[in-house]
């Protein structure tokens, strides 16, 4: 399979609450990258993290990447039911983005 | 401009037919993707493009598929015979050749191939 793997596979909290979704990828990279997608739409970029870089911080959304374990986190501070959608990680890796399966994120109002 | 545009949105089809989509993408980005996406999976790499160049094609393209970017700009995909394991949705994506490093891809929204 292309895919790495992203962990929970779903996930609910309560509005305010912080969420954390894990990556794990198969191959060496150049940067790995987040995006959001809603239901039935395209995906949109949320941030990216060059592989010489072990953390990263754009508003409440909080990355860090361990090349050495092939692994990613992305937290999202204070959740709000808008953040409700799928999460996926994306290795960039000789010239293409290769995504994990996805975090489906469920923010209870 | 205003993004990466694809068509058409929807396509229902009849096992056997064939089937074409278009993708639009940011002007000046010399790079073209294909993702397919199934439900509850995450987006799997068909091929991609480099200005007019076809530089990968993933083991997931069958010879019914076939994808062409013929000026470097549009790009079309093309299902030969489609089944109905061919049904998902069809992604276009684009981006700047940049430095290798910071490469952030813009999606379509896709194009959703029903067979039945």
């Amino acid at each position: 399979s292309q895919q790495g793997e992203e962990d929970p596979q779903a996930l609910s909290i309560q509005e305010g609450e912080n969420a954390t979704m894990n990556c794990s990828y198969k191959t060496s990279i150049n940067n790995l990258q987040w995006y959001r997608q809603n239901s039935g739409r395209g995906l949109v970029h949320l941030i990216l993290i060059r592989s010489n870089e072990r953390e990263k911080h754009s508003g409440r959304l909080r990355v860090t990447l361990d090349t050495s374990k092939k692994s990613s986190s992305l937290l999202i501070t204070a959740s709000r039911a808008a953040d409700t959608a799928s999460y996926f990680c994306a290795a960039y890796s000789s010239y293409k983005l290769i995504f994990g399966s996805g975090t489906r994120l469920l923010v209870r109002p | 401009d205003t993004g990466v545009s694809q068509n058409p949105r929807h396509k229902i089809t009849k096992r056997g037919q064939n089937v074409t989509f278009r993708c639009d993408p940011i002007s000046e980005h010399n790079r073209l993707y294909w993702y397919r996406q199934t439900l509850g999976q995450g987006p799997e790499f068909l091929t991609y493009f480099q200005n007019e160049a076809q530089l990968e094609k993933s083991r997931l393209l069958s010879d019914r598929f076939s994808a062409e970017r013929p000026k470097g700009s549009f790009s079309t995909l093309e299902i030969q015979r489609t089944e109905q394991g061919d049904s998902a949705m069809y992604l276009c994506a684009s981006s700047s050749e940049g430095q290798g490093w910071d490469t952030e891809a813009f999606f379509g929204q896709g194009t959703r191939l029903t067979v039945v």
